[in-house]
């Protein structure tokens, strides 16, 4: 089983409408869960990132960590085509390494 | 705030062939530093992160190699390029604080023929 798994996807929703981005993990030893946006032939950029369970909402963005089930969220309201892009999620064990999951692919039509 | 560089932007290289892919990080010292591959579908790859100068820890055995001159210079390099070397190079910097948040470069997109 691998450590962090996403569906990649591709998802295509209609503006306006709620976006939900997931990712399962398996190592207990993940404390900070984080997700990044890629624009097409670009850097990732960090978007969110949560250290407890629980919600954290940012603008149009909410994120959501369940540590007992190993399950994190990253909500999107009122989606816009900008928002279209890859949604990686990454989860780090203090250990200098982030484990990432291979991505969401998102579009957004108007 | 820190800005990464990377250079450069696009390349395209036969089979065999070196590859030098420089890095370089600006507004922050001491950092960590990371070269990671992603390729269609498979998500990014970690190749070698570094936690100081002249210190390189490798992820995957491969035909790549990275080296840490200075303090914010991070250089991914291969003596003989392979086909399955093609993706796209992300270098990334970490400042130390509490939790590993990664700043990426624009990437380096290599095709090799």
């Amino acid at each position: 089983q691998k450590e962090v798994e996403q569906d990649p996807g591709p998802l295509s929703v209609p503006e306006g409408a709620i976006v939900s981005l997931n990712c399962t993990y398996s190592n207990s030893a993940f404390q900070y869960f984080m997700w990044y946006r890629q624009y097409s032939r670009k850097g990732p950029e960090l978007l969110m990132y949560t250290y407890s369970s629980g919600n954290k909402e940012d603008g149009r963005f909410t994120a959501q960590v369940d540590k007992s089930s190993k399950y994190i969220s990253l909500f999107i309201r009122d989606s816009q085509p900008s928002d279209s892009a890859t949604y990686l999620c990454a989860m780090d064990d203090s250990n200098y390494k982030l484990t990432f999951g291979k991505g969401t692919l998102l579009t957004v039509n108007p | 705030s820190q800005t990464i560089h990377q250079w450069p932007a696009t390349l395209v290289q036969p089979v065999g062939s070196p590859l030098s892919l420089e890095c370089t990080v600006e507004g922050t010292s001491n950092p960590n530093l990371y070269w990671y591959r992603q390729a269609a579908g498979r998500g990014l790859q970690l190749l070698f992160y570094s936690v100081g100068i002249g210190q390189i820890s490798s992820e995957v055995p491969q035909n790549l190699s990275a080296s840490r001159p200075q303090d914010r210079q991070f250089i991914l390099s291969s003596k003989k390029l392979l086909l399955s070397d093609s993706g796209f190079y992300l270098c990334a910097s970490v400042v130390k604080t509490s939790y590993n948040e990664q700043f990426f470069g624009p990437g380096t997109r290599l095709t090799v023929l």
